[in-house]
C-alpha cells in the first residue's frame, strides 16, 4: 500500500530566503507525486506534478520538486520565500495497479514567512 | 466554466441529526471524489464514483456515511446521526477520467461541519 510521509509539520523561514518542505513516499507501484497548497480559508490548489516524465518538476510561484527513486523522496524547494507563500503544503501519491485513483495525503506542512 | 462547487459552506448541527452535503463537479468531469478534513489534519478519502461503476467505499468510516452521484454530475454526501467526531471540512473534488497514473483533482471549497 502507499504512503506518505511529510517530516516537518511545521517549517519557519525568513522572506528572501530558500524553503524546504521534505516528503518521503512508500509505493509498490509507479507513482504519481503531487504537492497541493492550501491557503487559510481558501481550496486547494495543485502547485505541480511528477508523472514518470522529467524527475525535475517545475511548478506554480516558483517552486519546484525532484523525484528521487533511490530515496523514495519528493522534496518540495523554492529558491526565494515570499509572504504570500505562507500556507499549509500537502504531498500527495496516487498509485496505479490496484487502486481507483484516489490521492494519498501526508499530513500538511505549515510554512510560515518571517517579514 | 465554473470550478468544484459545494454547499453548504458552512453547517452547524446537533449531535444525532441528519446532514446533506452536496458537490457539483466541473462539467464534464466523470470522477468525483470525497475527503475529510479533520483539524490540523492531512485529507482522509472517504469515497470515489467514477461514471456509471459501482463507487469505491473504501474509505467510508461507518455505516452512518453514504453518499450518491445522480445522473453522473451531482453527488450528495449524508451522514447520519451526526456524532462530534464528525466536525471536519468535507472536501469534493473532480477529475477527468484517471488514465496513465495520472489524476489531476480539482478540489471544492469545502463544507465545513461542526456537530454541537
Amino acid at each position: 500500500a502507499q504512503s506518505v510521509t511529510q517530516l516537518d509539520s511545521h517549517v519557519s523561514v525568513s522572506e528572501g530566503t530558500p524553503v524546504l518542505l521534505r516528503c518521503n513516499y512508500s509505493s509498490s507501484y509507479s507513482p504519481s507525486l503531487f504537492w497541493y497548497v492550501q491557503h487559510p480559508n481558501k481550496g486547494l490548489q495543485l502547485l505541480l506534478k511528477y508523472t514518470s516524465a522529467a524527475t525535475l518538476v517545475k511548478g506554480i510561484n516558483g517552486f519546484e520538486a525532484e523525484f528521487k527513486k533511490s530515496e523514495t523522496s519528493f522534496h518540495l524547494t523554492k529558491p526565494s520565500a515570499h509572504m504570500s507563500d505562507a500556507a499549509e503544503y500537502f504531498c500527495v501519491v496516487s498509485e496505479w495497479g490496484g487502486s481507483q485513483g484516489n490521492l494519498i495525503f501526508g499530513k500538511g506542512t505549515k510554512l510560515s514567512v518571517k517579514p | 466554466g465554473a470550478g468544484v462547487s459545494q454547499s453548504p459552506s458552512n453547517k452547524v448541527t446537533e449531535k444525532g441529526k441528519d446532514v446533506e452535503l452536496r458537490c457539483d463537479p466541473i462539467s464534464g468531469h466523470t470522477a468525483l471524489y470525497w475527503y475529510r478534513q479533520r483539524l490540523g489534519q492531512g485529507l482522509e478519502f472517504l469515497i470515489y464514483f467514477q461514471g456509471n461503476s459501482a463507487p469505491d467505499k473504501s474509505g467510508l468510516p461507518s455505516d452512518r456515511f453514504s453518499a450518491e452521484r445522480t445522473g453522473g454530475s451531482v453527488s450528495t454526501l449524508t451522514i447520519q446521526r451526526t456524532q462530534q467526531e464528525d466536525s471536519a471540512v468535507y472536501l469534493c473534488a473532480s477529475s477527468l477520467p484517471p488514465l496513465a497514473g495520472y489524476n489531476e483533482q480539482f478540489f471544492g471549497p469545502g463544507t465545513r461541519l461542526t456537530v454541537l
